[in-house]
């Protein structure tokens, strides 16, 4: 089946400008994940959902960095007034509710975020 | 906070030696993911490991959870160049919430290989 998609691919923006990124995830997954993967470093958690609610939002790095999701399905990561400190790439993954505590994420090819 | 730390950062080896990584938490986990990134690619789920001593073999690839499920690591056998790639472990900050988990990664071992 298809997996997590997410759009666009790559997104260059002007510093101050603001950015909306789209995350697709997997049909029938009902949690969803941010990350942030800055050049060759590891990934930095910004924020999940349960359904369409965010139960921890401590890892958006600033009030600039907003997060939704509807439907339980489509999530958007929207960067108000972009800074050239957020160009990284952000990466969403999706895993799926079953009977036991533990879930593994399938991650999407991710957006790389370029501002210049 | 809860931490995971991974070693080495960086392998260089030459194709048909072993490589190993290692993950320690700085608090007992309920489980531990192993992630495998490809040079420009996005990370894929490996294996999880859940029980106390746990060890779990894919094909040369081996990988162990500790007995106070405080530490975990990755074994290749005869690396290939398929290999090659960014291995992460990763562990739940607690709490978990029932359908989700928030997962804490190490920072990665970047395996470079040389053929």
């Amino acid at each position: 089946g298809a997996g997590v998609s997410q759009s666009p691919s790559n997104k260059v923006t002007e510093k101050g400008k603001d950015v909306e990124l789209r995350c697709d995830p997997i049909s029938g997954h009902t949690a969803l994940y941010w990350y942030r993967q800055s050049l060759g470093q590891g990934l930095e958690f910004l924020i999940y959902f349960q359904g369409n609610s965010a139960p921890d939002k401590s890892g958006l790095p600033s009030d600039r960095f907003s997060a939704e999701r509807t439907g339980g399905s489509v999530s958007t990561l929207t960067i108000q007034r972009t800074q050239q400190e957020d160009s990284a790439v952000y990466l969403c993954a999706s895993s799926r509710h079953v009977d036991r505590p533990y879930y593994e994420q399938y991650f999407g090819p991710g957006t790389r975020l370029t501002v210049t | 906070g809860q931490q995971v730390m991974q070693i080495p950062q960086y392998q260089h080896v030459q194709e048909g030696e072993d490589f190993t990584t290692y993950c320690n938490s700085s608090t007992t986990l309920s489980n531990i993911q192993w992630y495998k990134q490809r040079p420009g690619g996005h990370p894929v789920f490996l294996i999880q490991l859940v029980k106390s001593g746990e060890v779990k073999k894919q094909k040369r690839l081996t990988f162990q959870f500790g007995e106070a499920k405080k530490n975990s690591s990755l074994h290749i056998t005869a690396t290939q160049t398929t290999d090659v790639g960014t291995y992460f472990c990763a562990g739940p900050l607690q709490p978990i919430i029932q359908g989700a988990q928030k997962l804490v990664f190490g920072q990665g071992t970047r395996l470079t290989i040389n053929p």
